[in-house]
């Protein structure tokens, strides 16, 4: 069964950094045809998708936010982290991470989200 | 990459069928057969009812189907029940650049 689960900071500041943390379990990061992808969605508004990550390393990003994001993977401890830099209002949303199957190019597991907020 | 037009809304009584359309380009729905669907209740992570266009994943009933004409990917549910009511979300590939796209986002409203 394949589970992922968001965590980080609830609150930040203009201007700060996004540190983001997903950490799954019953798929591993190193197995073939696998990924782990980032989604946001603001209160009341639609998802949007962010990056991606898959088990070669490669890397994807939303070309809107490319120069803002940075993901990267911890095969060893089951993690994918999302850094989003110069956080702005407009950034307050629900972020989740999900599970990649690049057999269908789907996202079918995700993560229950974890709401941001930034406000000075 | 501009979001995928979806109706803002679309209503039907118990038991009666509604589709939901997802309008793209021919750089995303129009050239891959990979087009998902999303549910989501409100408070709730989507969850997956769709994929590559016309499948459905174990456990997801089969009054949920998909299709695909051109750059305009539909999902129908058919017998709607009162459980239905949600937001759906359809998911293009895009290409290994931009890779996804979501569409605006549609709420279903039973009667």
């Amino acid at each position: 069964q394949i589970t992922l689960t968001e965590s980080g900071p609830t609150l930040v500041k203009p201007t700060q950094t996004l540190t983001l943390t997903c950490t799954f379990s019953g798929f591993s990061l190193s197995t073939s045809g696998v990924g782990v992808g980032w989604i946001r969605q603001p209160p009341g508004k639609a998802l949007e998708w962010l990056a991606l990550i898959y088990w070669d390393d490669d890397k994807r990003y939303s070309p809107s936010l490319k120069s803002r994001l940075t993901i990267t993977k911890d095969t060893s401890k089951n993690q994918v982290v999302l850094t989003m830099t110069n956080m702005d209002p407009v950034d307050t949303a629900t972020y989740y991470c999900a599970h990649i199957n690049l057999g269908y190019f789907v996202m079918d597991v995700w993560g229950q989200g974890t709401t941001v907020t930034v406000s000075s | 990459q501009s979001a995928l037009t979806q109706p803002a809304s679309v209503s039907g009584s118990p038991g009666q069928s509604i589709t939901i359309s997802c309008t793209g380009t021919s750089s995303d729905v129009g050239s891959y057969n990979l087009v998902s669907w999303y549910q989501q209740h409100p408070g709730k992570a989507p969850k997956l009812m769709i994929y590559e266009g016309s499948k459905r994943p174990s456990g997801v009933s089969n009054r949920f189907s998909g299709s695909k004409s051109g750059n305009t990917a539909s999902l129908t549910i058919s017998g709607l029940q009162a459980e239905d009511e949600a937001d759906y979300y359809c998911c293009s590939y895009a290409g290994s650049s931009t890779s996804y796209v979501f569409g605006t986002g549609t709420k279903v409203t039973v009667l």
